[in-house]
């Protein structure tokens, strides 16, 4: 069964720190890892990685896969307010049936 | 990416009725997904809704519990059957992007129900 666990499962800091969210997964046939926010109930998306070090970025935020290590981070730096979220990781495996398996989740609590 | 719509965005149920959620998404999509998030949960898929055939439904989902129906390429509804207050959760439906044959899904905005 696949599987994906995610770490911590909250972190609390301040406004301006640099956080670093992890996820590591246990899936057959590999295909893609994706990062997704969730602040109140849909999931919007963020990065989807397919091939190992190469590092996708957007503003503040920006992910890196690991498939020797099976694992990917999620970094955000110079947090704000609105980074406050649940950042939930899932992996797509067996090709073509496009399934996820969803992590619990990182909830990041920003303090001003 | 695709945008997706979702009603009712809630609704509160008695129990023992039965609820039906729709999602629209606004381009033609060969895979769409119902997911259940249960409070304080991740997300765990229901079923892949199959246009023209019927839902592939993941271990511990049933059809006659979880009847979906997939018409045509933009449009779903998956409806949650003789409601008990376990059921309470929230609903989401995805579409994948399906852009360079990998899997971006996208999410609707959610169904949150609560059963009384």
């Amino acid at each position: 069964e696949d599987k994906v666990v995610q770490s911590p499962l909250s972190l609390v800091v301040h406004e301006g720190d640099t956080v670093t969210l992890n996820c590591s997964y246990e899936v057959t046939n590999f295909r893609s890892l994706l990062w997704y926010k969730q602040e109140k109930k849909a999931p919007t998306f963020l990065f989807m990685l397919t091939s190992s070090g190469i590092e996708k970025k957007s503003g503040r935020l920006s992910s890196i896969l690991d498939k020797k290590e099976l694992s990917s981070i999620l970094n955000i730096t110079a947090t704000q307010t609105g980074d406050s979220a649940i950042y939930l990781c899932a992996v797509e495996s067996n090709f073509g049936n496009e399934k996820l398996t969803f992590g619990t989740g990182t909830r990041l609590t920003i303090i001003p | 990416s695709a945008v997706i719509s979702q009603k009712p965005s809630r609704d509160i149920c008695q129990r023992g009725t039965s609820l039906t959620i729709q999602c629209q998404v606004d381009s033609q999509v060969t895979m769409m997904f119902w997911y259940r998030q249960q409070p304080g949960q991740s997300l765990t898929l229901i079923a892949t809704a199959n246009q023209g055939s019927e839902a592939t439904y993941e271990s511990g989902f049933v059809i006659d519990k979880f009847p979906i129906s997939r018409p045509n390429l933009t449009f779903s509804t998956l409806t949650v059957s003789n409601m008990s207050p376990e059921d309470s959760s929230i609903y989401l439906c995805s579409a994948g992007g399906g852009r360079g044959g990998y899997n971006e899904q996208f999410f609707g905005p959610g169904t949150r129900l609560t059963v009384l």
